[in-house]
């Protein structure tokens, strides 16, 4: 069975740009979570997506956005980057209810 | 509000050295409690997870991590180290409604010598 995919995986912007990031989960998985990692700030939850629906969101503002297709498919958006942005960017996909998730590669995001 | 703490931001051993990374949690109610690897360039991994069943959890590559609710920690240990083990470790915990949504420690990166 193939993992979680992310595209692309390495991204450079400008700042105030926007950037879209896409993320195909596991077939079978209907939620789809993703997480911002910094060296300063670590690993932070971003927002959950099952069926097309956003269940939870992280402290981040409203420049960070995502959505969630019928096939599970999920991309999130970053509006108006600022340097701070510059992080990996991971996704992970699980059956909704159970226990695991299940990583992507993540996508390197580079703000200049 | 759920949180975990990692004690020791880096932590180094010799090749068949025992292991032994920190956890510990707090949270109002049992949650759930999970070690991730992540190696360079890669995404995470999960290596165990807890989730009120047996306290002592065995995982992948040999690791296992003991919960120990009197004391709120969740450690990581492996008996005997090996060079494939360098990389970072996350320990990680949810809550039992929102399983999918993961609160991060800052991580310990695991470094062997031979």
């Amino acid at each position: 069975k193939a993992g979680v995919t992310q595209t692309p995986r390495y991204l450079i912007k400008t700042r105030g740009q926007q950037v879209t990031l896409s993320c195909s989960p596991i077939s079978g998985h209907r939620s789809v979570s993703w997480y911002q990692q910094t060296p300063g700030q670590g690993l932070q939850f971003l927002f959950e997506y099952f069926s097309e629906t956003q269940r939870n969101k992280g402290n981040f503002p409203g420049r960070f956005s995502g959505r969630q297709f019928s096939n599970s498919r999920s991309e999130m958006n970053v509006s108006t980057l600022e340097l701070g942005d510059s992080a990996l960017y991971l996704c992970a996909s699980s059956i909704a209810g159970v226990d695991e998730q299940f990583f992507g590669p993540g996508t390197r995001l580079t703000v200049l | 509000a759920q949180s975990v703490t990692q004690l020791g931001s880096h932590v180094s051993v010799s090749e068949g050295a025992l292991v032994l990374l920190r956890c510990n949690y707090s949270s109002s109610v049992p949650p759930y409690l999970f070690w991730y690897v992540q190696y360079p360039n890669q995404g995470l991994q999960l290596l165990l997870k807890y989730t009120s069943a047996a306290t002592l959890v065995k995982g992948i590559n040999g690791f296992e991590a003991e919960f120990k609710k009197s004391e709120t920690s969740f450690h990581l240990t492996k008996p005997s180290a090996h060079m494939s083990d360098a990389a970072e470790y996350f320990c990680a915990v949810s809550d039992r409604e929102s399983t999918d949504k993961l609160i991060f420690g800052t991580g310990t990166r695991l470094q062997v010598f031979p």
